[in-house]
């Protein structure tokens, strides 16, 4: 059984430029959730996907955006990066089964200058 | 709104000893999840634990084991016989039905350090 992976591992970023984060969700999840840790921080909800479909938003501004795909793998955009964007960015697969059980990735280290 | 609080930002224990991890929570919701997820160096989450609102029976899972108390809105985690390999960041996390979306709620975290 495949784990949750993301691409890339690290991304160095300049402010006001736009960025592209990928997840591949675990074999069978069909529900993708991203979260946003800043350093020294707990994760924070940014939104979830399911059937391609966002599914609940946390409180992030629309400059976050997401898509999943028929195959259930999801990008996070962040347009007009600011430099409190810099943070792990940690994608979660689950399934409607196991709907709270969420598998995380080892997450993209973002750094924004 | 949901809540949860780890008071505790950081402890340190030497190896052997037990160490309790204190999670206190705030939800309007009668139907909710509780969780404690570790993160180690590597920055991955591992699922620790899940435990639903109407389950209010303690659990153990070899060295660890869970005390969870509606009536104080806590679920606590304790390590017996520390270990080294236990050095990491803890959460506790929280989900309900609100949302639809079953999205977690963190707290900031406790990290752990075990001296040999």
């Amino acid at each position: 059984e495949t784990g949750v992976t993301q691409s890339p591992t690290h991304l160095i970023k300049t402010r006001g430029q736009q960025v592209t984060l990928r997840c591949s969700s675990q074999s069978g999840h069909n529900t993708v959730s991203w979260y946003q840790q800043a350093l020294g921080q707990g994760p924070q909800f940014i939104f979830q996907y399911y059937r391609e479909e966002e599914n609940g938003r946390g409180n992030f501004p629309p400059r976050f955006s997401g898509l999943q795909f028929p195959n259930y793998s999801s990008e996070l955009n962040v347009n007009a990066l600011e430099l409190d964007d810099s943070a792990l960015y940690l994608c979660a697969s689950s399934s409607v089964a196991t709907y709270n059980e969420q598998f995380f990735g080892p997450g993209t280290r973002l750094t924004v200058l | 709104a949901q809540k949860v609080t780890q008071a505790q930002t950081e402890i340190s224990v030497v190896e052997k000893e037990d160490v309790t991890l204190d999670c206190v929570y705030e939800t309007r919701d009668t139907t909710y999840y509780l969780f404690w997820y570790k993160q180690p160096p590597s920055g991955e989450l591992v699922f620790l634990i899940r435990r639903n609102s109407f389950d209010e029976q303690n659990e153990i899972s070899g060295r660890y084991s869970w005390n969870f108390q509606k009536s104080t809105s806590s679920f606590n985690f304790t390590i017996t016989a520390s270990q080294v390999v236990d050095s990491a960041v803890y959460f506790c996390a929280l989900s309900d039905d609100q949302t639809g979306a079953n999205n977690l709620f963190f707290g900031t975290g406790t990290r752990l350090t075990v001296i040999p």
